[in-house]
């Protein structure tokens, strides 16, 4: 099962920030958090990943909060192209396989 | 560099006949990893492979499904017998060897099975 937790879905006004929780209160001290997204029924796509530092990319940053119970994937300014489900996971460092929860369906509206 | 590559995109079979999926992982990656998705659900970790060796076949079905990375050529995912429950989308990712401060997985364009 996964062990995080995301709201259902959530929308966004075109150009506005893009702001996504994620609860992961029995995270371990060796696993990571990873974004993962699906834009409409294409294959996953990696955002980000982080240990315990903010992180930033090209496509977004992430904010995991001091006791790592938690984390917001931030997609600065979000486009139409953004609305899609966003899987937010946590896993140990090395080749393990991705547990998927129910993601947030992030709409993005004009 | 080409990334997953997985065919056929779609895949038609009656109930009761073989379906085969394949799977070439990115240039340079030997860890493959098979997901399903059926109608309106998240994904689900199926197995788990490396060259020649099944490392976590944890997800899979124990009848009628399996799964091959041989030394050369695709990975496979065979479903034997289909039914319609086996109706999905199936995904392939792929990840380099170990060694990196970690592991992101590159996901294939999925193959979606209809069975009949």
């Amino acid at each position: 099962d996964a062990k995080t937790t995301q709201p259902p879905s959530m929308d966004c006004a075109e150009g506005r920030a893009a702001n996504l929780p994620c609860n992961h209160s029995t995270i371990s001290g060796n696993e990571y958090v990873y974004w993962y997204r699906q834009i409409h029924s294409q294959g996953p796509q990696y955002i980000i990943h982080g240990l315990k530092n903010n992180e930033t990319n090209e496509m977004a940053s992430l904010i995991i909060t001091e006791d790592r119970k938690s984390s917001t994937l931030i997609l600065p300014h979000a486009t139409l192209r953004d609305t899609a489900v966003y899987y937010c996971i946590v896993r140990v460092d090395g080749n393990t396989p991705l547990v998927f929860g129910k993601g947030t369906r992030l709409s993005v509206i004009a | 560099n080409a990334g997953v590559m997985q065919n056929p995109r779609h895949l038609v079979r009656r109930r009761g006949q073989e379906a085969r999926l394949r799977c070439s992982p990115m240039k340079g990656h030997s860890h493959v990893y098979w997901y399903r998705q059926l109608p309106e659900e998240g994904l689900k970790f199926m197995v788990y492979l490396q060259k020649e060796n099944i490392i976590d076949e944890s997800g899979m079905p124990k009848e009628r499904f399996s799964a091959e990375f041989p030394k050369e050529g695709p990975s496979i995912l065979r479903i034997q017998q289909v039914v319609r429950g086996d109706s999905a989308a199936y995904f392939c990712a792929s990840s380099p060897p170990s060694g990196g401060s970690y592991n992101e997985q590159f996901f294939g364009p999925g193959t979606r099975l209809t069975v009949l």
